[in-house]
């Protein structure tokens, strides 16, 4: 696709229940990072990918939270047993490589997500 | 704990006046510095970025200046125009490790 490409675009969910988040990157594109816009936070790194693997998960908030990415192209993001907290813009993006001191990150809209 | 710091968090200038944001940062390591632009219900954008073996960057009306030794950087807008309204991140990072964003400054340009 042209750019990357993130469903829903929102979504609401009762609190407790599980949500899954997907991201479709851009087409080539090897790297592929999670941040989570809050009002007022700015953007909160979660996780990257570099291919398949996950080199840097300390950005999880939780064990709630999980990723993956398979055939190194989508990827989801997983929040189980959500709460209340967890109600912010999840914005995907995703860069040719990591690792070259240049990566220019291309982000998707986000999902806005909203726990009630 | 935030590794970089942004200010102002909201800024108003009139039609053709200068933007100027800034931030600092504590990490000697990072080797790289982008801006981006955030308009609202998109994500946000790469405006133009920097490397700490230069000063200041220019492109258009977007200037970056960085001081190494300070440890800071900013944005400066020239000619500011109502279409730069928008919310701008600097951010840093360590080659190879993701990018560490600010908390955002809010740009209102008035006509």
């Amino acid at each position: 696709g042209a750019g990357v490409s993130q469903s829903p675009s929102n979504k609401v969910t009762e609190k407790g229940k599980d949500v899954e988040l997907r991201c479709d990157p851009i087409s080539g594109h090897t790297a592929l990072y999670w941040y989570r816009q809050s009002l007022g936070q700015g953007l909160e790194f979660l996780i990257y990918f570099q291919g398949n693997s996950a080199p840097d998960k300390s950005g999880l908030p939780s064990d709630r939270f999980s990723a993956e990415r398979t055939g190194g192209s989508v990827s989801t993001l997983t929040i189980q047993r959500t709460q209340q907290e967890d109600s912010a813009v999840y914005l995907c993006a995703s860069s040719l490589k990591i690792g070259t001191g240049n990566e220019k990150l291309f982000f998707g809209s986000g999902t806005q997500l909203s726990v009630l | 704990q935030q590794q970089v710091k942004q200010s102002p968090q909201s800024l108003i200038v009139q039609k053709g006046g200068i933007s100027i944001i800034n931030c600092a940062y504590e990490n000697t390591a990072f080797d790289y510095f982008p801006w981006y632009q955030q308009f609202p219900g998109k994500g946000p954008a790469l405006l133009i970025a920097i490397r700490p073996d230069v000063s200041e960057k220019k492109e258009g009306r977007f200037t970056i200046s960085f001081n190494k030794s300070a440890k800071q950087f900013s944005l400066h807008i020239m000619d500011s125009q109502p279409g730069d309204s928008a919310t701008y991140f600097c951010a840093a990072s360590i080659s190879g490790y993701a990018l560490n964003f600010g908390k955002g400054t809010s740009l209102l340009v008035t006509p």
